[in-house]
Order: structure tokens, then C-alpha cells, then sequence
């Protein structure tokens, strides 16, 4: 059965720093095309990062240059590092395994929740 | 990178057929039959619908269809029922520096 589950969220000041992990289950991460998407509260979906099974990466504009995706093969771990973070990052992040072509989000998690607060 | 354009709300009594429109440009939509729809019920992950256009994953109900016209896809839900109340979110491969977008939602009343 496959299974997603993030961790990582919390609060956290503006400008500050964060990693997300999303722990995955029943499949290899590093076979798989990844993604990150967000919600603000509130609001619609956002996606944000995506990593290929050859190791591509991808962003939404609005993160480019902050956050970083990754994967740690021995872990079978996704991961989403976040600097420079501001207000409007503030969201449920949520973590899912993509097609294998196409463009969907098949498998998601139960997301986690950021706030970037003073 | 702007969002696909759905509309806010439907609405629909029990039994009946609601149509939610998805639209893009040459660069998403209609550019490529990659447009899935997902349902997120309040305080749920979002589950996927339909993928390709219009094809259902195993175990999402047949009242469920989808279909693409130029740069405008579209959602049907056939037969109402109470518990397909939700928001319902398109998404879209895009071709550009980025990759993926999402519609703004719409949300789903059923009356």
C-alpha cells in the first residue's frame, strides 16, 4: 500500500529556514516523480516543486531560488528545504507521487502545516 | 505563472449533472492531454479523479467524467449526490521553466 507521510512543519519567524520531509512507504521514491504542493489557508492549490525519477528539478516562480527538493534514497525520503521563507508561505504542505508520464498527482499525504509568523 | 480558470461555485439538487469548466492557454491546456481533476473534502488531502483528460483511476465512481475542448477542459459529475459536496481543483502540465498548475477551485454545492 503506498503511503505518504510529511513531517517538519511548525512555526517559524520571517526570513528563517525549514525542511519538510515526507516519509514515503510502499514504493521507491527514487523510481518516482515527486512533487510538493501547498495550500495557504483559506485558499487553492499551489504546486511548488517537483523531482523526476532521473533527478530533474522543478518550481513554481514563487519559491525559485528559496526552497530546494530532494530525496534521500536510503531513507526512501522526500525532502523540501525552505530559506528565506516570508508570510505568504504560509500553508499546508502536502507531498505526492506523480505519473510516471502525464502529468498527475496519483498518492498524496495528510500534509503539514507551515506558518511563517513574527 | 497565473492559475487555470475555474469558476467559484456550481450548485445542483440530487440526481442532476453539474459541469465545472477548467481554462488555459495553448501552453497547458491545449497543448498537451494532461488535465486531471482532484475532489479535497474541508480538512482532507485532495484525491485524484480524473487523469488524462478523462480517465478515472480505479475506484472513482463512473458519475465522474472529464473531456477537453481546445483550451478549456471540463468536469462532470452525473447523478448528484450528497457526498460529492467538495472542492474540486484542475490541474494542467505546463510548458515553461516551471511545470505544473492548478486551477483556483471551485467549490460544489449540492442543494
Amino acid at each position: 500500500e503506498v503511503q505518504l507521510v510529511e513531517s517538519g512543519g511548525g512555526l517559524i519567524q520571517p526570513g528563517g529556514s525549514l525542511r519538510l520531509s515526507c516519509a514515503a512507504s510502499g514504493f521507491t521514491v527514487s523510481s518516482n516523480h515527486m512533487s510538493w504542493v501547498r495550500q495557504a489557508p483559506g485558499k487553492g492549490l499551489e504546486w511548488v516543486s517537483v523531482i523526476y525519477s532521473g533527478g530533474s528539478t522543478y518550481y513554481a516562480d514563487s519559491v525559485k531560488g528559496r526552497f530546494t527538493i530532494s530525496r534521500d534514497n536510503s531513507k526512501n525520503t522526500l525532502y523540501l528545504q525552505m530559506n528565506s521563507l516570508r508570510a505568504e508561505d504560509t500553508a499546508v504542505y502536502y507531498c505526492a507521487r506523480d505519473s510516471s508520464s502525464g502529468w498527475y498527482h496519483g498518492y498524496w499525504g495528510q500534509g503539514t502545516l507551515v506558518t511563517v509568523s513574527s | 505563472q497565473s492559475a487555470l480558470t475555474q469558476p467559484a461555485s456550481v450548485s445542483g439538487s440530487p440526481g442532476q449533472s453539474i459541469t465545472i469548466s477548467c481554462t488555459g492557454t495553448s501552453s497547458d491546456v491545449g497543448g498537451y492531454n494532461y488535465v486531471s481533476w482532484y475532489q479535497q473534502h474541508p480538512g482532507k488531502a485532495p484525491k485524484l479523479m480524473i487523469y488524462d483528460v478523462s480517465n478515472r483511476p480505479s475506484g472513482v465512481s463512473n458519475r465522474f467524467s472529464g473531456s477537453k475542448s481546445g483550451n478549456t477542459a471540463s468536469l462532470t459529475i452525473s447523478g448528484l449526490q450528497a457526498e460529492d459536496e467538495a472542492d474540486y481543483y484542475c490541474s494542467s502540465y505546463r510548458s515553461s521553466s516551471t511545470r505544473g498548475v492548478f486551477g483556483g477551485g471551485t467549490k460544489l454545492t449540492v442543494l
